[in-house]
């Protein structure tokens, strides 16, 4: 039981470029989430999911894109880097609404120069 | 709006010290407060929490009591060893998919 992983755990991006940050639980949870992380600031969240095929905005969405094809996997995409989206990504499900059944990726550290 | 505010870090302390980081919150209504804990190369796990007023959340020595009059809910712990060497993070949740978290907590515990 991995609980769930992200990859991959570093990424430096120039400018303009594009990525996709891997995120899958082995869990069978049906809630799923991204939050990043700036430094010295809370996380915030990105995007949410409530189960495969349904995913809807959280505070700071802009930027990015998502999907939930399968239970597992919650892919998050960046389709043109900005040095505004420098921070650290966090992956996260839950089998619950309540804070407290949330599970989380190590994270990934994102750079754009 | 609802927010989280713990204290800056690094907090360095030695082997067998006692802890406090502080945490206070802003909110509507009656959130669950909680900590989480990020040791090195790992996600965030829950810590311990506490849902309503004076409730006491406890794990693994560490303690929080839930405090509506001064809206804290300082983690605490009496002697603290190297392993617990990590980030601590505050949050809230009031309901639905937004949980709010604090800036998080670097706590360095020296041999």
């Amino acid at each position: 039981n991995a609980g769930v992983t992200q990859t991959p755990k570093f990424r430096i991006l120039k400018i303009g470029q594009s990525m996709t940050l891997q995120c899958t639980q082995d869990m069978n949870h049906n809630y799923m989430y991204w939050y990043r992380q700036d430094p010295g600031m809370g996380l915030k969240l990105i995007y949410y999911s409530v189960g495969a095929g349904i995913t809807d905005k959280g505070e700071v969405p802009n930027g990015y894109n998502v999907s939930r094809s399968t239970t597992e996997d919650f892919p998050l995409r960046l389709e043109l880097a900005a040095p505004s989206q420098t921070s650290v990504y966090f992956c996260a499900s839950s089998y619950s609404t309540e804070a407290d059944t949330q599970y989380f990726g190590p994270g990934t550290r994102l750079t754009v120069l | 709006g609802n927010s989280v505010t713990q204290m800056e870090g690094p907090v360095t302390l030695s082997e067998e010290a006692f802890l406090t980081i502080n945490c206070t919150y802003t909110a509507t209504g009656y959130p669950s407060l909680f900590w989480y804990v990020q040791y090195p190369g790992e996600g965030l796990q829950l810590l311990l929490k506490a849902t309503k007023a004076d409730d006491k959340g406890s794990n693994k020595g560490f303690e929080a009591t839930y405090r509506k009059e001064t809206t804290s809910f300082h983690l605490e712990k009496g002697s603290v060893q190297v392993s617990d060497s990590a980030v601590y993070f505050c949050a809230l949740h009031t309901g639905g998919f937004k949980t709010i978290f604090g800036a998080g907590t670097r706590l360095f515990v020296k041999a």
